[in-house]
C-alpha cells in the first residue's frame, strides 16, 4: 500500500490565489520530504528539501518566497504555491525516505495536479 | 536531472519479450542509483535500486547493471507484460547522503499485446 499521501490529488484556482498542497509519510516518521515539480512529458526537477524542525532549503532557481514549505510535524510537509500563475501548473510530488538508517528507500506520493487559470 | 540522461526517449515491446532500458550519468560521485516506474497521472514508484559497490541486483522480473567504467545504467525486465506499459527514470544521488534524486529524462516503455 502507499506510504506516502498527498492532498489535494488536483487542484484548480484562480491566478493571484494561494494553493496549499500537504504530503504526508503513513505510518513512519519523516525529518526530512522533498518536493518534486513536473511539467508534461518531462522528467522530475527537485525543487527544495523540507526539513523537520528548521527551514526548507532550495534548488536553484526555485523561489523561496513563491514556493513556501512548512514541515510541521514528522509525518508532515507542506508546499504552499503562493500568488499562482499559469506557469505554475504542474504535477507537484513529494517524497520521503523510509527504512533504516543507511538503506532508506525514497518513496514518492501520489502527485498533486496543479492548474493555474 | 542534467546528471542523468537516458539513451532512448521511447522502447516499444512485444508482451513476453524482455525490455532494456538504458540510462547515462555524469556524476562520477554518485554512488546510489535506483530506477522507479511512472504510470500516468501517478507519483513514481520504487522497482529496484543498486550502490556502487555492485554491478548487478536482480529482483522480482527485473535487474539492473550498473557500469561504473562508462557510467552506463541498464533496467532489464524479463517477460514483459502489459502492465509494465509506463515511464521508466532512473535517478542518481546527488547529495551526501541518498535523499536528493537527480531524475533522467525518462524512457516511454508501450508494450504490444
Amino acid at each position: 500500500g502507499a506510504v506516502v499521501s498527498q492532498h489535494p490529488s488536483w487542484v484548480i484556482c484562480k491566478s493571484g490565489t494561494s494553493v496549499k498542497i500537504e504530503c504526508r509519510s503513513l505510518d513512519f516518521q519523516a525529518t526530512t520530504m522533498f518536493w518534486y515539480r513536473q511539467f508534461p512529458k518531462q522528467s522530475l526537477m527537485l525543487m527544495a528539501t523540507s526539513n523537520e524542525g528548521s527551514k526548507a532549503t532550495y534548488e536553484q532557481g526555485v523561489e523561496k518566497d513563491k514556493f513556501l514549505i512548512n514541515h510541521a510535524s514528522l509525518t508532515l510537509s507542506t508546499l504552499t504555491v503562493t500568488s499562482a500563475h499559469p506557469e505554475d501548473s504542474s504535477f507537484y510530488i513529494c517524497s520521503a525516505p523510509r527504512g533504516l538508517v543507511g538503506q532508506e528507500t525514497q518513496y514518492f506520493g501520489p502527485g498533486t495536479r496543479l492548474l493555474v487559470l | 536531472g542534467e546528471n542523468v540522461g537516458l539513451h532512448l526517449p521511447t522502447l516499444s515491446v512485444q508482451e513476453g519479450d524482455n525490455s532494456i532500458i538504458n540510462c547515462a550519468y555524469s556524476n562520477s560521485a554518485s554512488d546510489y542509483f535506483i530506477w522507479y516506474k511512472q504510470e500516468s497521472g501517478k507519483g513514481p514508484q520504487f522497482i529496484i535500486d543498486i550502490r556502487s559497490n555492485m554491478d548487478k541486483r536482480q529482483g522480482q522480473r527485473v535487474t539492473v547493471l550498473l557500469n561504473k567504467t562508462v557510467k552506463h545504467l541498464s533496467l532489464q525486465i524479463a517477460a514483459t507484460q502489459p502492465g509494465d506499459s509506463a515511464v521508466y527514470f532512473c535517478a542518481e544521488n546527488i547529495g551526501s547522503n541518498d535523499y536528493k534524486l537527480s531524475f533522467g529524462a525518462g524512457t516511454t516503455v508501450t508494450v504490444r499485446a
